[in-house]
């Protein structure tokens, strides 16, 4: 199994550009989430999704949207970057709500640069 | 005030010290609650979660008081490769994570 896997690894973008960030599990997960890591915070939830065709708000939703058309696929997208998206994005999977005696395992990380 | 507050050290200690860490959440409400580690520039990974009883596994034990609200993280005869920064959990519907607490074993 590759678990989670994202991709770009890096990546730099000037304001205003768009992108999608790439995020793919094979462990057959209902539960998929995007988190922001920024220095001096915790990770913060942007959007999570329950199943395939089901997404939802986390605490950060603004400037991003998602969709999640396969249970192997939840990518994330940016409208118009703007530098305060400049943070590092985790995918993250499980076989449900994060939580539970089940374990959220995270793809290894996007690093956005936005200019 | 933050719903899950660390303090983000960092913490140097010698190999074999033994360190423990606090975390300090606001949710009464909060439902289950862990310990993540995240290595530098890596993804965070589950190290334990922590029972109202307290558990221990290795040289790690958690703790949990809910009518303080805190929890705890202890660890015994540091190593080199516990060098990471320990991420502080919690459900209220969804995970908080706290900022973390960076921890340095120096040889």
């Amino acid at each position: 199994n590759a678990g989670v896997t994202q991709t770009p690894k890096f990546q730099v973008l000037k304001t205003g550009q768009s992108m999608t960030l790439q995020c793919a599990q094979d462990m057959n997960h209902e539960y998929m989430s995007w988190y922001r890591q920024d220095p001096g915070m915790g990770l913060r939830l942007i959007h999570y999704s329950v199943g395939a065709g089901i997404t939802d708000q986390g605490e950060v939703p603004n400037g991003y949207n998602v969709s999640r058309s396969t249970t192997e696929d939840f990518p994330l997208r940016l409208l118009s970057a703007a530098p305060s998206q400049t943070s590092v994005y985790f995918c993250a999977s499980s076989y449900s709500t994060p939580g539970t005696a089940d374990t959220q395992y995270f793809g290894p990380g996007t690093r956005l640069t936005v200019l | 005030r933050k719903e899950v507050e660390q303090d983000p050290g960092p913490f140097n200690v010698p190999e074999g010290a033994t360190v423990a860490f606090n975390c300090t959440y606001s949710n009464s409400a909060s439902q289950s609650f862990f310990w993540y580690r995240q290595d530098c520039r890596k993804e965070p990974k589950l190290l334990m979660s922590v029972y109202s009883s307290g558990n221990e596994d290795g040289r790690f034990t958690a703790q949990l008081n809910r009518a303080s609200q805190y929890i705890s993280l202890l660890i015994r005869d540091s190593k080199l490769s516990d060098s990471a920064t320990y991420l502080c959990v919690v459900k209220i519907g969804k995970l908080i994570f706290g900022q973390g607490t960076t921890l340095q074993v120096k040889p």
